[in-house]
């Protein structure tokens, strides 16, 4: 069955780096999406690829079948949900999705 | 650009009862999904559309949730008759083929809660 796996909870303290880490089991896929979400927003993109890239503060580690989020001099305000994504076969647009990642930030 | 917006952001409904969930995709996207978010489950896929026709429903949960796609600018996602378990929120997302590997643009949901 294709899933996505990411632990539900990761705790870090300010100013510190962040790591959140995914793996998959979707036939096919190679690329990764990150994405943020705050509540009652909309999931919003970080990064995404098939190899290592940053944007911003953000660092996306990549391996075939796992990549990692780091987010580099954490913040409060960083404190959301993180959602893992992969595409499978045919890129087909269709997205699926860990459970999340609950990110809590420690002053 | 306004994005994708769905309506309405809040339903409070009575178990039994029909509710519509209505979205716009962003204008020339060719791809529009529904997904549900838990807490338990996360985003789950329920179903998504390619120029206005279904590709694949496997994650619609049961029959009483259906989907149409009428034209490219408006879908909507019903719920015939409701439960208190259907309660969580639902987010539209629309994306452009014509761009590789396309991210999802996501609408800011609905939170429907089923008492």
């Amino acid at each position: 069955k294709d899933q996505v796996f990411q632990p539900s909870t990761v705790a870090s303290s300010e100013g510190a780096v962040v790591e959140i880490f995914c793996n998959h089991s979707v036939s096919n896929a190679y690329n990764f999406f990150w994405y943020l979400h705050f509540p009652g927003c909309a999931p919003r993109l970080l990064v995404k690829g098939s190899k290592p890239s940053q944007q911003g503060r953000y660092n996306m580690t990549y391996e075939r079948f796992s990549s990692s989020l780091l987010i580099l001099q954490v913040r409060e305000a960083d404190a959301a949900v993180y959602y893992c994504a992969c595409m499978g076969s045919s890129n087909t647009g269709k997205l699926i999705f860990g459970q999340g990642t609950t990110l809590q930030v420690k002053p | 650009d306004a994005g994708v917006i769905q309506s309405p952001r809040h339903e409070v409904t009575e178990m039994g009862q029909e509710v519509t969930l209505r979205c716009k995709p962003i204008s020339g996207h060719d791809y529009l999904f529904w997904y549900r978010q838990t807490m338990m489950r996360g985003l789950e896929l329920l179903i998504y559309f390619n120029n206005n026709v279904p590709i694949d429903d496997s994650g619609m949960p049961e029959d009483r949730f259906s989907a149409k796609m009428p034209n490219a600018s408006f879908s909507t996602l019903k719920i015939q008759p409701s439960e208190p378990r259907d309660s969580a929120v639902y987010f539209c997302a629309s994306s452009f083929s014509g761009q590789g590997i396309s991210p999802l643009h996501f609408g800011n949901g609905t939170r429907l809660t089923v008492t």
